[in-house]
């Protein structure tokens, strides 16, 4: 069973430009989630897809970030004119939501992407 | 809003031992879902344990279980007989339990030392 995987795993920018994530989840999820984590805080919700469609994204978000799910799979997670502040670990997560919901939307991780801007 | 509180930066715990993490919620959903990860220095987010909030009994799974007092508002895990590679962040989540839910609100995480 093939996991969550997130590439790269690291990257460094300097600061205006523009830097893009991918993220592959687990085959069978129809559930793909970005999340933000800074040094000795938990995960900040960035946004979620089911399926192809964005259902909800964080009102934290500036409007330099942008997300796309454009086959149901993979996701891609774009910054645009980095900011030393988005400096972080970039989660992506899937789960199978399924009718009962409940535990069949935990959410499995991937590794991250780290994100340094200069 | 949903919120999570972990109200232990850091814990030591023996090996062999079991240890308690604390974990406090708030929400005004009726039904919801609890979640433990843990997070080695890898940075990887490991899943551990989920317990439902109509669920009667609470969850276990191996050496880790979920204390759950709905009243209290708290779910605690508890991870029995300690072993050296529990030395890790662990996070406390919840999701609201329902098919239209989405996002996983996490606390701040406590971080568990396990000594030989």
């Amino acid at each position: 069973d093939t996991g969550v995987s997130q590439n790269p795993r690291h990257k460094i920018t300097k600061r205006g430009q523009n830097v893009t994530f991918r993220c592959d989840p687990i085959s069978e999820h129809n559930r793909l989630y970005w999340y933000r984590q800074t040094l000795g805080q938990g995960p900040e919700f960035l946004t979620y897809f089911q399926n192809e469609a964005q259902l909800e994204k964080s009102r934290l978000l500036s409007d330099r970030f942008s997300a796309e799910r454009p086959k149901g799979s993979f996701s891609t997670l774009e910054i645009q004119r980095t900011e030393q502040g988005d400096s972080a670990m970039y989660l992506c997560a899937s789960s199978l939501a399924v009718a009962s919901g409940g535990r069949g939307d935990t959410q499995y991780f991937g590794p991250g992407t780290r994100l340094t801007v200069l | 809003a949903q919120k999570i509180t972990q109200t232990q930066p850091g814990m030591f715990v023996q090996e062999k031992e079991a240890v308690t993490l604390d974990c406090t919620y708030d929400t005004s959903d009726p039904s919801y879902g609890l979640f433990w990860y843990k997070q080695p220095s890898s940075g990887e987010m490991i899943f551990l344990i989920y317990q439902g909030s109509y669920d009667q009994q609470n969850a276990t799974e191996g050496r880790y279980s979920l204390n759950f007092q709905k009243a209290r508002k708290s779910a605690n895990l508890v991870i029995s007989a300690s072993q050296l590679g529990d030395s890790a962040m662990y996070f406390c989540a919840m999701g609201v339990d329902n098919t239209n839910a989405g996002k996983s609100t996490f606390g701040d995480g406590t971080t568990l030392t396990v000594k030989p």
